[in-house]
């Protein structure tokens, strides 16, 4: 079965300062991978996603993320931390065709001004 | 349209209530799912529909009972429900065969 690990569930940084949140997923197959922010008492909206095209992908909100299959990574980052991006951020995966989304446990990004 | 549209926002009810949740797109998904969400924890998958037939039903209690009435709608029938029920309901549509879930606003449950 799939599995997502997200490390450290609260993060902080400052207003400016680069945003790094760290995915590792355990499959022998690159899964579908997704970021998604959940801000609060709201849904999932969707960051961005890796499907095999580009290994750097650009999302929303100025966030971009990395595929790399030899470090089974996909970090996000974003390069200057707005007070608006303070939220919970989700990392995704699935394999192509399977409904089953496994998630990581979250992180919980502060903004400090 | 590319909202996954969730009714009501917020339900308090009793343990010997009946509710349904409504959840609707019409984004044309063939997909559609429900998930619970615990505080501070990612969403949980409960159940998938593909074309208006259950796939998944990931061993929920049967005091959940979901619907699929056609392609656009996804109902959750709720009866006897426990406090421990309480969570935000998450109701998701996406492409057969592809993995990306478009969610909704959530419907926040409160069993008292």
């Amino acid at each position: 079965a799939q599995s997502v690990t997200q490390l450290g569930s609260h993060v902080s940084v400052s207003e400016g300062a680069l945003v790094l949140l760290r995915c590792n997923y355990s499959s022998s197959v690159p899964p579908y991978l997704f970021w998604y922010v959940q801000y609060p008492n709201q849904g999932l909206q969707l960051l961005l996603k890796y499907t095999s095209a580009a290994t750097l992908v650009k999302g929303i909100n100025g966030f971009e993320a990395e595929f790399k299959k030899s470090e089974t990574s996909f970090h996000l980052t974003k390069p200057s931390a707005h007070m608006s991006d303070a939220a919970e951020y989700f990392c995704a995966a699935a394999l192509y065709g399977n409904n089953r989304l496994a998630f990581g446990k979250g992180n919980q990004v502060v903004v400090i001004p | 349209d590319t909202e996954v549209t969730q009714t009501p926002k917020h339900l308090v009810m009793g343990m010997t209530n009946k509710k349904s949740l409504k959840c609707e797109q019409h984004m044309g998904h063939r997909a559609m799912y429900w998930y619970k969400q615990k505080a501070k924890k990612p969403p949980e998958l409960m159940f998938v529909y593909s074309y208006e037939k259950l796939s998944i039903n990931e061993s929920v209690p049967s005091r959940f009972s979901p619907e699929c009435p056609n392609s656009s709608l996804l109902n959750l029938h709720l009866h006897a429900l426990q406090p421990e029920d309480s969570a935000l309901y998450l109701c998701a549509s996406g492409s057969t065969g592809d993995t990306e879930a478009f969610f909704g606003q959530g419907t926040r449950l409160t069993v008292v």
